[in-house]
């Protein structure tokens, strides 16, 4: 089953504008990672933050961490129409013996219009 | 060593019939995974190799579906006498042991069933 739900699942905004996308997820993490998948493409990491963090920024993203109310948000800033694509948050957990696997959402599909 | 490579990029095929599709992961990455996504779904979770052992299958994987990692490097995922319902994208991802660490994906096989 899917761990991570993202919300809205469609978000559509002008260049210029931020984007903020959700996630919740259920069950305690180690760390919670972001994702993004262009159309019919494989997916690109974008951040990773650690269940001991709070907030962390690369570039134009933030993204921030609540494990109390297990809930993650990624803000693009300053969008551009090349940042169209779909989002996901993912948490690890394990798999077997010592072995972890990342546990998808399923996704927020941003359109940045120009 | 550029990324992650999957083979084919689209495949086609008929109901009953058997393909094979094979991911070659970055190089010093001993951990492989295979994913499943169909349309507006997160990716799913099938199992996952650590060098040459496999160590998870998810319930998903049925009895039609094997994977291989012959001698830790590249990986196999075989679907036999197919169904319909296997028509997806297939995404393989390695990683490095540490845990904490994003995936890097290939760019996936789309698998279609007619």
């Amino acid at each position: 089953s899917q761990q991570g739900e993202e919300d809205p699942q469609a978000l559509s905004i002008q260049e210029g504008e931020n984007a903020t996308m959700n996630c919740s997820y259920k069950t305690s993490i180690n760390n919670l990672q972001w994702y993004r998948q262009n159309s019919g493409r494989g997916l690109v990491h974008l951040i990773l933050i650690r269940s001991n963090e709070r907030e962390k920024h690369s570039g134009r993203l933030r993204v921030t961490l609540d494990t109390s109310k297990k809930s993650s948000s990624l803000l693009i800033t300053a969008s551009r129409a090349a940042d169209t694509a779909s989002y996901f948050c993912a948490t690890d957990e394990v798999v077997a013996n010592s072995g972890y696997a990342l546990n998808f959402g399923k996704g927020t599909s941003l359109l940045v219009t120009p | 060593d550029t990324g992650v490579s999957q083979d084919p990029r689209h495949k086609i095929t008929k109901r009953g019939q058997n393909v094979t599709f094979r991911c070659d992961p970055i190089s010093e990455h001993n951990r492989l995974y295979w994913y499943r996504q169909t349309l507006g779904q997160g990716p799913e979770f099938l199992t996952y190799f650590q060098n040459e052992a496999q160590l998870e299958k998810s319930r998903l994987l049925s009895d039609r579906f094997s994977a291989e990692r012959p001698k830790g490097s590249f990986s196999t995922l075989e679907i036999q006498r197919t169904e319909q319902g296997d028509s997806a994208m297939y995404l393989c991802a390695s990683s490095l042991e540490v845990r904490g660490l994003g995936y890097t994906f290939g760019s996936g096989t789309r698998l279609t069933v007619v």
